[in-house]
């Protein structure tokens, strides 16, 4: 079966500073999304950065950027410059390219402390 | 902008009630997916849909159905609710192939279940 991990149930970082969150995942997939998606406390999940395995560039969206490993099945989020409204909950999710539906990782709650 | 609707943001029924959740999407999406998000379960699949009247399992359909009779509605119905249902559920489509495979996520419904 497909899973994704996500070893972090809490993060915090100071305001202006970086943090990464850590993504397992496990398939026998060649080719697949990986995506992060953000839910603020308003519950509006929010697309982050989607990565597809094909492309051995990591994915950057302005201060989010990606480290995708391949072969180690990891894919972890780096904000850079965090800011308060990036306190949230970060969900990993890993979706084949020949399957509709996305397989989620636990979450991990990330506060920003001022 | 897609918009994804979801008929009630919080719900309170009794134990054995008949429970429809509904969600709307306006943007002729084939996929429409209801999700269960728990603390520290993440996101899980319970029902999804790929075209009119059809409908896979997901990962936890148990005390679930479902009902698309249009394409932009998709109808989650807990038969007889019990306790244990009680969970924020989230709805969501997307378009096969397209819009980089994204997931477009409703606001969310809490239900409990009393």
């Amino acid at each position: 079966a497909q899973t994704v991990t996500q070893s972090q149930p809490e993060m915090s970082v100071q305001e202006a500073e970086t943090v990464t969150l850590s993504c397992t995942y496990d398939t026998s997939e060649s080719d697949y999304y990986l995506f992060w998606y953000k839910q603020p406390p308003s519950r509006q999940m929010i697309l982050v950065i989607r990565q597809e395995a094909y492309k051995q560039q990591n994915a950057t969206e302005n201060r989010f950027s990606v480290n995708f490993q391949k072969a180690a099945k990891s894919f972890s989020l780096k904000i850079s410059d965090s800011q308060l409204g990036d306190a949230a909950m970060y969900f990993c999710a890993y979706k084949p390219r020949a399957a509709q539906k996305l397989v989620f990782g636990q979450g991990t709650r990330l506060t920003i402390n001022p | 902008d897609v918009k994804v609707t979801q008929s009630s943001r919080y719900l309170v029924k009794r134990t054995g009630e008949k429970v429809f959740l509904e969600c709307v999407q306006d943007m002729d999406h084939e996929n429409m997916f209801w999700y269960r998000q728990d603390p520290g379960l993440g996101l899980r699949l319970i029902y999804f849909s790929y075209d009119v009247k059809m409908k896979e399992k997901g990962d936890i359909p148990e005390g679930y159905s479902v009902s698309r009779e249009k394409k932009e509605r998709f109808s989650l119905i807990l038969e007889s609710a019990s306790t244990n249902q009680t969970s924020m559920y989230l709805c969501a489509s997307s378009a096969p192939g397209q819009l980089n495979e994204k997931l477009f996520f409703g606001s969310g419904t809490q239900l409990s279940v009393l």
